[in-house]
This record gives C-alpha cells, structure tokens and sequence, in this order.
C-alpha cells in the first residue's frame, strides 16, 4: 500500500466550477499537510501549507485536513483557466525530536483542466 | 522565480556519458534537496543536505552522484545511465531539513538514449 494515495486524473471542469481534490495516507504520524501545484513544463509551487487537522482559506483556496480519516482535500472555489495544472499533495511527520530530516512524501498528483 | 534556479533545463545524454546538473538557490536556505519525477509516479527524494553535509540517501544507485560545496550549490554527477533514468531531476531548499515548506527549482527533463 502506498503511503499517499492520490488519483492522478485527468479532471475536467468548466471554468466557474467548484473542485474537490483528495489524498488519503496511511501513516498516522503525519502531521504537517502541504498542497503544490505544477505547471507543465515547472517546478512545484507550495500553494497551501496546513498542520494537524482543520480547515485553512486563502482565497479562493480551502484546504482540509481529517487526521481521523486519513483524508486531506483541496477546494479550489470559482476555478479559473489559469487553475489548470497538476496538484500535489505531500505530508510530513513531525520534524521535531526524532532527527526526522522533514522527509515529503508526495501523492502523485492530479491533474485539472479549467475549461473556458 | 521560486529562488531555486536549475541548470540545463533540458538534458540528452548516451548512457556512456557523464553530465553534472547544477542546482542554486538564492533564498538563504541551509538545506537542500534533490527528487526525481517520473510519469505517473510521485515525486521520489533522492538526497538531501543539510548546512552541507548530507543528511539522506534513498537508496540512490551509485551512477548519482551528489556534490553539495556550499549551502547554496547542489550538483547531481551522472554516469553510465540507464533509459529508465530519464525522468524531470528537480532541486529544492528549504530553510533547514525539518523546514517542511521546500521550494522546488524548474528542473532538468533528462533524457538518456
């Protein structure tokens, strides 16, 4: 079983479109819930950053976290063409203490098409 | 930019040659970090250093080879590669290696004929 389990896509959305993007892990020890978006032919950008479990805005961003599921989501509100990219989610455990390098584990990443 | 900037952006080489990727960043990080990104798979760390001492290997063959001089450079030396390496090689810093917020270079589209 994967760490991180992401389904890659393609999804598709007319522009205007509210979308849900989900991870779900294994390991419980993570604690720290990252989201990066990549554009084709880019290097990841950090979109969204959240530790333990809660909900976090910015924008039209929402990020999710239920540690008690094992389920992190994505909510992209209003989507814009310029939205399209591949979405990453990536967690950590708890860097502190263990001598834990602060090692990302990445899903695979889905990828989103806006459409005009 | 992201402050992480990667050189060449594109690579082909013959699997007999050997080629250096160079990573700098200009953020002030003490840690830095190489992945590999292959279609449909997530991204893989491959190294990680950290106020230039390396802090990880995942079990990396030996054909990879990194160089880490100072805090702000990072190279990754290949030789005798195989096709199954090509992939994206992308670097990232971050503040220190238990910073969880990494900022990823453009990275270099290796391919290997």
């Amino acid at each position: 079983q994967k760490e991180v389990e992401q389904d890659p896509g393609p999804l598709s959305v007319p522009e205007g479109a509210i979308v849900s993007l989900n991870c779900t892990y294994s390991n419980s020890a993570f604690q720290y819930f990252m989201w990066y978006r990549q554009y084709s032919r880019k290097g990841p950008e950090l979109l969204m950053y959240t530790y333990s479990s809660g909900n976090k805005e910015d924008g039209r961003f929402t990020a999710q976290v239920d540690k008690s599921s094992k389920y992190i989501s994505l909510f992209i509100r209003d989507s814009q063409p310029s939205d399209s990219a591949t979405y990453l989610c990536a967690m950590v455990a708890s860097p502190s203490g263990s001598g834990n390098t602060g090692k990302l584990i990445f899903g695979q990443g889905t990828t989103l098409q806006v459409k005009p | 930019e992201t402050g992480v900037t990667q050189t060449p952006r594109h690579l082909v080489m013959g699997m007999t040659n050997k080629k250096s990727l160079k990573c700098e960043q200009h953020l002030g990080h003490n840690a830095m970090y190489w992945y590999k990104q292959s279609a449909k798979k997530p991204l893989e760390l491959m190294f990680v250093y950290n106020f230039k001492e390396q802090t990880e290997n995942n079990s990396v063959p030996s054909r990879f080879s990194p160089e880490c001089p100072n805090s702000s450079h990072l190279f990754l030396h290949l030789h005798t590669l195989q096709p199954e390496d090509s992939a994206l090689y992308l670097c990232a810093s971050s503040r220190r290696a238990t910073n969880t917020e990494a900022f990823f270079g453009q990275g270099t589209r290796l391919t290997v004929v």
